[in-house]
């Protein structure tokens, strides 16, 4: 089967980083992606990666290793509104999206 | 409109009606979804379009059906509700099957 693995949640504080982890075990590999999701709304996007290393785009950074079925995404600078679940998506053999659960991520001032 | 819509906002329905959750979008997208998310589970598929005038199941398709006759509009049609389809529903889009997927604002929808 499919499956993604991130941690339920996280809790870190204003102004720090925090690295949200997510492994996967997918039928091929077309791309990984990170959407940021605030409570009640829609995902947003943040990142994609298909090739291995790190992408950087302001305090966001992804990171992928395909060996390991592995990525993170790393949040610098933390501020409050950056409180949101963070989900990470596989894109499969067939070019859809396999969905982790989502991180969900609690600032504290 | 700019984006994605989605109509209705919520919806509170009894067991065995038809509803219809409507999508439009203004980006000339090629491609569309429609998703469910459940508290603890991850969104997951339920259709898709490719392209206009032809659709696919996703991951969970049972109990529900799509069209799409133009680029612009994918409604999703739960012939007779039951309970456990009780969910936020999401519609996304993107310009190619390739490309990042943009959210409408998503359907909560109760069954009772």
């Amino acid at each position: 089967g499919q499956n993604i693995d991130q941690p339920t949640e996280m809790t870190a504080t204003e102004g720090a980083i925090v690295q949200i982890n997510c492994t996967y075990q997918t039928s091929g590999f077309n791309g990984l992606f990170w959407y940021q999701q605030h409570a009640g709304e829609a995902p947003t996007f943040l990142s994609y990666n298909v090739l291995d290393g790190l992408e950087e785009k302001g305090r966001f950074s992804s990171f992928l290793s395909r060996s390991k079925g592995y990525s993170y995404l790393l949040l610098k600078e933390l501020q409050m509104k950056d409180s949101a679940s963070y989900l990470c998506a596989v894109r499969d053999s067939n070019y859809q999206l396999i969905w982790g659960a989502g991180t969900k991520l609690i600032i504290k001032p | 409109i700019a984006g994605i819509t989605q109509a209705p906002t919520s919806q509170i329905l009894a067991a065995g009606r038809r509803m219809t959750l409507r999508c439009t979008q203004d980006m000339r997208h090629n491609a569309m979804y429609w998703y469910r998310q459940d508290l603890g589970l991850g969104l997951r598929l339920i259709h898709y379009s490719n392209t206009a005038g032809t659709t696919g199941k996703g991951e969970v398709p049972d109990g529900y059906s799509v069209s799409r006759a133009n680029t612009d509009d994918f409604p999703l049609t739960l012939a007779s509700a039951v309970p456990s389809q009780t969910s936020v529903y999401f519609c996304a889009s993107s310009d190619s099957e390739n490309n990042e997927q943009f959210f409408g604002p998503g359907t909560r929808l109760t069954v009772l």
